[in-house]
């Protein structure tokens, strides 16, 4: 158990629809980074937090949104969902200095 | 823009030789790197760092060796066993505290 936890694990859905996907970092962990691992692709940022405020931003799609709230967790917002958003969804938290530590994942499937 | 490839989709080792997995990157400014291993249905798991001001790291069986001139780093994992069988990604950062660019992943497969 890597202390960040995801929910849901699956998520199946239909095209057009929106989810959100939660993730809960590391106790003492200030930043969070979201991943998509689509089929034999890599990891792919998509976007991080630190403290509550936007860091980065990566190849995150404008149907795609994120925030991470005071108590630190944070959703992930996909919206008018594709057939090619069917992926792993990666969250991962670090503290300063400190490698990511990585989630156990949310499968997404978009019938 | 693939700022950190991993060019070897998969690789087979005899258990008790030496696998060698490798990753290259073009952003000079990256001086952090990391490898992360992953088995099925599950998160990765960090196994190994390096800093630009080494070129050298060893954890037990694990070695990453980094070339900064010629932008390319590799994890030796010695000797191998089958429980290393899993897909590794290497990533890069620019700072501990940025946003890391993973590899699309090397699939090991280490035969008994």
């Amino acid at each position: 158990d890597s202390g960040v936890t995801q929910t849901p694990k699956h998520l199946i859905t239909a095209t057009g629809q929106r989810v959100t996907l939660r993730c809960s970092p590391r106790s003492g962990d200030l930043s969070v980074y979201w991943y998509q691992q689509s089929l034999d692709q890599g990891l792919q940022f998509l976007i991080q937090y630190y403290n509550g405020e936007e860091r980065a931003k990566g190849n995150i799609l404008e149907r795609f949104s994120a925030q991470q709230f005071p108590d630190l967790h944070s959703e992930l917002n996909l919206s008018s969902l594709e057939l090619g958003d069917s992926a792993l969804y990666f969250c991962a938290s670090s503290r300063q200095g400190a490698s990511p530590i990585f989630g156990p994942g949310t499968r997404l499937t978009v019938l | 823009d693939q700022q950190v490839k991993q060019n070897s989709p998969s690789l087979s080792v005899q258990e008790g030789r030496i696998s060698i997995l490798n990753c290259d990157y073009t952003n000079s400014m990256f001086d952090y790197f990391l490898w992360y291993k992953k088995y099925p249905a599950e998160g990765p798991t960090f196994l190994i760092s390096i800093s630009s001001i080494k070129d050298k790291n060893e954890d037990g069986r694990f070695t990453v060796f980094l070339n900064k001139s010629a932008k390319h780093l590799s994890l030796h994992i010695v000797p191998s066993q089958p429980g290393d069988s899993a897909v590794y990604f290497c990533a890069a950062s620019w700072d501990t505290g940025n946003q890391f660019y993973f590899g699309t992943g090397t699939s090991l497969t280490v035969i008994p």
